[in-house]
């Protein structure tokens, strides 16, 4: 099993909602990350997750926190998101929680936040 | 991590080679280079990574120069499903996956 899945598929929230992005993987991986992508750029780090800890957080706004209850789980929770923060997040994961070689991603969660 | 060149489109009839260069001329001796592809909408793909060598797995072929300044990426028989943004990255392994603008590549029928 290679796959990489993403909860929900598409979501709707308001500036004032709090909703969370879930991802999970069983393959394994010691490593999971979350990205970042706008319409027509490519996908942007945002956190970095190695044996279940936060080891990379690209300065990202306190309004998106992430979690890791285990090694296969990653959530997102969104708070008080503003438009631009409309964008596909994805999900990918990696064997090694020390290294950073092939990354194996999850298809994506499409937001809008009006 | 060094930084790539690559072009911003690229057009590939159906069947035939897709040839997608890549100009990374400040590559490290320990970097590799690795190739996503992301169809429209999904996930980035894994395609293939090297070091030093070629390398040739079932969905492309990587081409390293002797001098490891530029890479091409093959895929042999174009379809229309292989419509979608490469991106070629390098990266040592050690800090997360930067990815660049990428090549759009259009499978044309």
């Amino acid at each position: 099993d290679t796959e990489v899945t993403q909860t929900p598929k598409h979501l709707v929230m308001g500036m004032t909602n709090k909703k969370s992005l879930k991802c999970e993987q069983h393959m394994g991986h010691r490593a999971m990350y979350w990205y970042k992508q706008k319409a027509k750029k490519p996908p942007e780090l945002m956190f970095v997750y190695s044996y279940e800890k936060l080891s990379i957080n690209e300065s990202v706004p306190s309004r998106f926190s992430p979690e890791c209850p285990n090694s296969s789980l990653l959530n997102l929770h969104l708070h008080a998101l503003q438009p631009e923060d409309s964008a596909l997040y994805l999900c990918a994961s990696s064997q090694s929680g020390t290294g950073w070689e092939t990354q194996y991603f999850g298809p994506g969660t499409r937001l809008l936040v009006l | 991590d060094a930084k790539t060149t690559q072009p911003p489109s690229m057009d590939c009839a159906e069947g035939r080679a897709a040839n997608l260069p890549c100009n990374h001329s400040t590559i490290s001796g320990n970097e590799y280079v690795y190739w996503y592809r992301q169809i429209h909408s999904q996930g980035p793909q894994y395609i293939i990574h090297g070091l030093k060598n070629n390398e040739t797995n079932e969905m492309a072929s990587l081409i390293i120069t002797e001098d490891r300044k530029s890479s091409t990426l093959i895929l042999p028989h174009a379809t229309l499903r292989d419509t979608a943004v490469y991106y070629c990255i390098v990266n040592s392994g050690n800090t997360p996956l930067v990815f660049g603008k990428g090549t759009r590549l259009s499978v044309i029928a």
